[in-house]
């Protein structure tokens, strides 16, 4: 298993430029997510989904829209890039949403820069 | 508002020295975990506890979550330059759907 994966690894944006952020998983999990890290502040959620078709609004959604179309992938869009979204990005998967008890597994990050 | 707060935030320490990482909250968590992340790579997952009260070893690692829930600690015995490396905590309440993370705390073990 590869477990999860993200691509690209670096990326360097315009402002107002728009991009995918790939994940993903092969370890049929239900639940993955988006994570953004940011120096001194932790991660914080961006978007989530329990399974394919169905997505929801973490801790910070704006600016950044997810779809679930396959259990395998859940890419994260920038649709008009902005200097505040430079960050190092995380995907994660569980085999379900019940974080209490399901471990979850962290893809490499994409590390994103808008100048 | 952050939910969880982590001290120290910077700890630097000689190979051998004993630390202990604090996990506080005012709130109630269901269950909080740990994990350890090295730089270039994403956390990973080091222990999940549930119970209040629960301690759980892992080699030279103790972790133990609060009576109340609301407060976790990490205790590194005998640190090892391996050690190196940001320590996230992260707590999930109630059923939730959603992990919420302490800022973490960076460790460096100098050998």
């Amino acid at each position: 298993n590869a477990g999860v994966t993200q691509t690209p690894k670096f990326q360097v944006l315009k402002t107002g430029q728009s991009m995918t952020l790939q994940c993903a998983q092969d370890m049929n999990h239900e639940y993955m997510s988006w994570y953004r890290q940011d120096p001194g502040m932790g991660l914080r959620l961006i978007h989530y989904s329990v399974g394919a078709g169905i997505t929801d609004q973490g801790e910070v959604p704006n600016g950044y829209n997810v779809s679930r179309s396959t259990t395998e992938d859940f890419p994260l869009r920038l649709l008009s890039a902005a200097p505040s979204q430079t960050s190092v990005y995380f995907c994660a998967s569980s085999r379900t949403g019940t974080l209490s008890t399901d471990t979850q597994y962290f893809g490499p990050g994409t590390r994103l820069t808008v100048l | 508002t952050q939910l969880l707060e982590q001290s120290p935030q910077f700890l630097s320490i000689q190979e051998g020295e004993n630390l202990t990482v604090y996990c506080n909250s005012s709130s109630v968590f269901s269950s909080l975990q740990w994990y350890r992340q090295e730089p270039g790579e994403g956390p990973v997952l080091l222990v999940t506890v549930v119970t209040g009260g629960e301690v759980k070893k892992l080699k030279r690692l103790t972790f133990q979550f609060g009576d109340a829930r609301k407060d976790s600690s990490l205790h590194i015995t005998a640190a090892q330059p391996g050690d190196t490396g940001l320590y996230l905590c992260a707590g999930a309440q109630g059923g939730s759907e959603k992990l919420v993370f302490g800022k973490g705390m960076k460790l460096t073990v100098n050998p």
